[in-house]
């Protein structure tokens, strides 16, 4: 099974401040038609999560541009460029490379 | 607009059964593969399962810890996706979300607490 291991596990961080959240994954994601499906979820307190990244860096309609995904082959990345306070929750990469499989979570909370 | 709506949720004792329903609405559901993810409370997310859509054969697949004892369906024509788990244990307690295989419409859950 791949295994999603995401750092750190708790982020806080300053209102207007960039963060960034590292998902290592136990094998390659690239898959055998050349794309890395590798994505990014949002789950805000008491609400079901929500896609912002897919395939490592496309942002979803809607989510706002401080949001960006970068990495390839084991190693990802997703970056807030400047924290707001709507943007408390919990962070999940997830795979879909190699069945599915999510990151642990990293919860971003305000300092 | 995009809706998916779960229910069938409920308390049900060790070794029972339950079916769960996800209502889709504002997508062609016909052309979406489907997927069940849960989640215990204030854990992480764990994926169920999976169907194809009819064109790809319906085919399902399953994660380990439910393989064997937890059934995905889907019927095109109510646009309705379906989980029927048997054999439940304790550690099957959760949220159960429906969502498209592509994970960008997610229902808003549904609980299911297995205890005796």
């Amino acid at each position: 099974d791949v295994l999603l291991t995401q750092s750190p596990l708790s982020l806080p961080v300053t209102l207007g401040q960039p963060a960034s959240i590292s998902c290592r994954s136990s094998q390659s994601l690239v898959f055998r038609d050349g794309n890395t499906y590798l994505s990014w979820f949002q789950q805000r307190p008491g609400q079901s999560p929500r896609r912002l990244i897919y395939k490592v860096s496309n942002r979803d309609s809607g989510v706002p541009d401080r949001f960006s995904g970068s990495g390839s082959g084991t190693d990802f990345t997703l970056k807030i460029s400047r924290v707001e306070a709507e943007d408390v929750g919990v962070y999940y990469c997830m795979q879909a490379t190699h069945w599915r499989t999510f990151g642990q979570g990293t919860m971003v909370e305000i300092k | 607009e995009v809706q998916v709506v779960e229910s069938g949720g409920g308390l049900v004792k060790p070794g029972g059964s339950l079916r769960l329903s996800c209502a889709a609405s504002g997508f062609t559901f016909s052309n979406a593969w489907m997927s069940w993810v849960r989640q215990v409370s204030g854990k992480g997310l764990e994926w169920v399962g999976r169907i194809k859509r009819k064109i790809d054969g319906e085919t399902t697949d399953y994660a380990a810890p439910v393989k064997g004892r937890f059934t995905i369906s889907r019927d095109d024509s109510t646009n309705t996706l379906y989980l029927q788990m048997n054999s439940l244990k304790t550690e099957d307690t959760a949220v159960y979300y429906c969502t498209t295989d592509e994970f960008n419409y997610w229902g808003q859950g549904t609980l299911v607490t297995v205890s005796s």
